[in-house]
């Protein structure tokens, strides 16, 4: 069974630009959640999908959103970038809504803002 | 912030030692798990033990959890050098996973 897919790996972009991740979680899975990931703040929850429905969200600002779509692919957009965006994006999916299950981690995407 | 915290940062140990992490949390919690990462790589999921749960084994790992305390262990016995990695505590509130800071695991040859 393929795992986790995020794409693209890696990605450059300056201040002010907006950006948009993509992950494929494992097949059923219906869950999918978007972590930050910096060595300052460690790993920060951005928010759950369930559905095609945001069911939990972290405390970034609204330049930070999402979406899910019916295939349980989602994506992640950033937009106005800042330098302290730069960061190791992470997602994860799991079978259902919740935390309660272990959660399949892909390799990450790691933005970069010059 | 950061609900976990754990220690030690960083720890450096020769292959065939044993590696003890701990995770200490704040509010209460559902299930906590244990994460593995490589550099570079995403994480990988070790064990996950739910709030009325002691203790639970999966072959060389032993993860602990006292509720009453707030804090979780987790043992990795006869350590091998593919154990190289960071190690992270997870805690579910029901409304996020939050991490600890992570603890860095060295094994030596």
């Amino acid at each position: 069974k393929a795992g986790v897919t995020q794409t693209p790996r890696y990605l450059i972009k300056t201040r002010g630009q907006q950006v948009t991740l993509s992950c494929s979680p494992i097949s059923g899975h219906r869950s999918v959640s978007w972590y930050q990931q910096t060595p300052g703040q460690g790993l920060q929850f951005l928010f759950e999908y369930f559905s095609e429905t945001q069911r939990n969200k972290g405390n970034f600002p609204g330049r930070f959103s999402g979406r899910q779509f019916s295939n349980s692919r989602s994506e992640m957009n950033v937009s106005t970038l800042e330098l302290g965006d730069s960061a190791l994006y992470l997602c994860a999916s799991s079978l259902a809504g919740g935390f309660n299950q272990p959660q399949h981690f892909g390799d990450g995407t790691r933005l970069s803002i010059l | 912030s950061q609900q976990g915290e754990e220690d030690p940062q960083a720890l450096s140990i020769q292959e065939g030692e044993n590696a003890t992490m701990n995770c200490s949390y704040k509010t209460s919690i559902n299930n906590l798990q244990w994460y593995r990462q490589n550099s570079g790589r995403g994480l990988v999921h070790l064990i996950l033990i739910r709030s009325n749960e002691r203790e639970k084994h999966s072959g060389r790992l032993r993860v602990t959890l006292d509720t009453s305390k707030k804090s979780s262990s987790l043992l990795i016995t006869a350590s091998r050098a593919a154990d190289t990695a960071s190690y992270f505590c997870a805690t579910d509130s029901g409304s996020r996973l939050t991490f600890g800071e992570g603890t860095q695991l060295t094994v030596n040859p």
